[in-house]
């Protein structure tokens, strides 16, 4: 079973920044956060992972609390082409070592 | 990254009858993945094709149904047998762990195969 929590649906106006709120309360010292998004029609993305440091890359930031129960990924101007599910996972790897499990994810639409 | 060819993109079959999906890699690769994305759910690991030997399964997946191949680092087949319409679902190869070796790696994952049977 997945051990994370999100909302099941979001929207968002384009532009705004898009904030994906996650819990992983049971989340263990070595698991990692990654988040992968699946546009419609299409394989998931890989977006960004952290341990315990917040984490900024191109496409998306990762805020992760100080004790590491929960974590945001933000996209900060959110466009049309970012309507898609976003999953949030925990683990000792990002998928590349071992195979993934995946929740029911969040549908993020945003709005024109 | 890597570059993940899935054939066929789509099929339509007869029940009973079986099908082969093949992913191919434009890079060698050490680990290879198969998944299920049922209709409106979310994906489920299918099985780890592992290069060499046979296939891992996850719980409630077994070979007889999925039989897996990985002949060698870039490529990887699943097929689905004996098909009844609740094998209809959208089925991913995924790839990691680049030849480097490095454990802590993303996933990359192919387009799909949506596959629905009548």
């Amino acid at each position: 079973d997945a051990k994370t929590t999100q909302p099941p649906s979001m929207d968002c106006a384009e532009g705004r920044a898009a904030n994906l709120p996650c819990n992983h309360s049971t989340i263990s010292g070595n698991e990692y956060v990654y988040w992968y998004r699946q546009i419609h029609s299409q394989g998931p993305q890989y977006i960004i992972h952290g341990l315990k440091n917040n984490e900024t890359n191109e496409m998306a930031s990762l805020i992760i609390t100080e004790d590491r129960k929960s974590s945001t990924l933000i996209l900060p101007h959110a466009t049309l082409r970012d309507t898609a599910v976003y999953y949030c996972i925990v683990g000792y790897s990002g998928g590349g070592a071992d195979g993934l499990t995946f929740g029911k994810g969040t549908h993020l639409i945003i709005q024109p | 990254s890597a570059v993940i060819s899935q054939k066929p993109s789509r099929d339509i079959c007869q029940r009973g009858t079986s099908l082969t999906i093949q992913c191919q890699v434009d890079s060698q690769v050490t680990m290879m993945f198969w998944y299920r994305q049922q209709p409106g759910q979310s994906l489920t690991l299918i099985a780890t094709a592992n290069q060499g030997s046979e296939a891992t399964y996850e719980s409630g997946f077994v070979i007889d149904k999925f039989p897996i191949s990985r002949p060698n680092l870039t490529f990887s087949t699943l097929t689905v047998s004996n098909m009844s319409p609740e094998d209809s679902s959208i089925y991913l190869c995924s790839v990691g762990s680049l030849y480097t070796g490095i454990k802590n790696t993303e996933a990359f994952f192919g387009q799909g195969t949506r596959l629905t049977v009548v």
